[in-house]
């Protein structure tokens, strides 16, 4: 059964470090997503992508994070400068069609020390 | 303000008993997601409806989008059912549509 992968399973990086978080979603699905889970708390929606572009994004998603589709199966989150508080558990999804289910990554752990 | 609400937040059962987690919410939706979260923290979709009821295997969810509330039933659980059980919707804002809202879960555990 497809199933959508992410890289690394932890990460820890030092505060101010640049970090890539890496995400393979199911092959004919045209919608990716991230999302971030602060120990703790609820689950909340980073970023959407289709068609090589930003279809929506929160305000969690500021200049510091970018998203990009660098090949035709990799899906990547960047944090260009980490803070504590990017500390969490980062989900990666995808569906076909914006309104099908989506299918979530096992989730990357970022700590930022 | 929290647009989607599940109750309870913790709940332990015993192996065999019948589970009902609700979660309801706020805003129109054209979805709701019903998602299974395990201690290593993984998640798993279990179910995606817009209306009625879906089966699959012990679990049913129903949602009556009226009252704007879903509930998630497991029969006969177990302890592999212990995780946490998290609803998700994704509201419909004047004919598009906005990224999943999620509750802040359920956490069950079923004791043998």
């Amino acid at each position: 059964e497809p199933e959508v992968t992410q890289t690394p399973s932890h990460q820890v990086t030092q505060m101010g470090q640049e970090v890539i978080l890496r995400c393979v979603p199911i092959s004919n699905h045209l919608y990716f997503y991230w999302y971030r889970q602060i120990l703790g708390q609820k689950v909340e929606f980073l970023v959407s992508f289709y068609n090589n572009e930003i279809s929506e994004k929160s305000e969690i998603f500021d200049d510091q994070f970018s998203v990009e589709r660098p090949d035709g199966s990799n899906f990547t989150l960047k944090i260009r400068s980490t803070k504590l508080e990017d500390s969490a558990m980062y989900f990666c999804a995808s569906s076909e069609l914006i309104r099908n289910e989506q299918f979530f990554g096992p989730g990357t752990r970022l700590t930022v020390l | 303000k929290n647009e989607v609400e599940q109750s309870p937040q913790n709940l332990t059962a015993q192996e065999g008993e019948f589970i009902t987690i609700n979660c309801s919410y706020s805003v129109g939706i054209s979805a709701l997601h019903w998602l299974q979260q395990h201690p290593g923290g993984g998640i798993v979709s279990l179910f995606m409806l817009s209306s009625g009821k879906k089966k699959h295997g012990r679990l049913i969810a129903t949602i009556n989008i009226q009252e704007k509330h879903s509930s998630l039933h497991i029969t006969a659980s177990h302890p592999r059912d212990s995780a946490v059980y998290i609803c998700a919707v994704r509201p419909y804002y004047g004919g598009s549509q906005g990224n999943l809202i999620f509750g802040k879960g359920t956490k069950l555990s079923v004791k043998p």
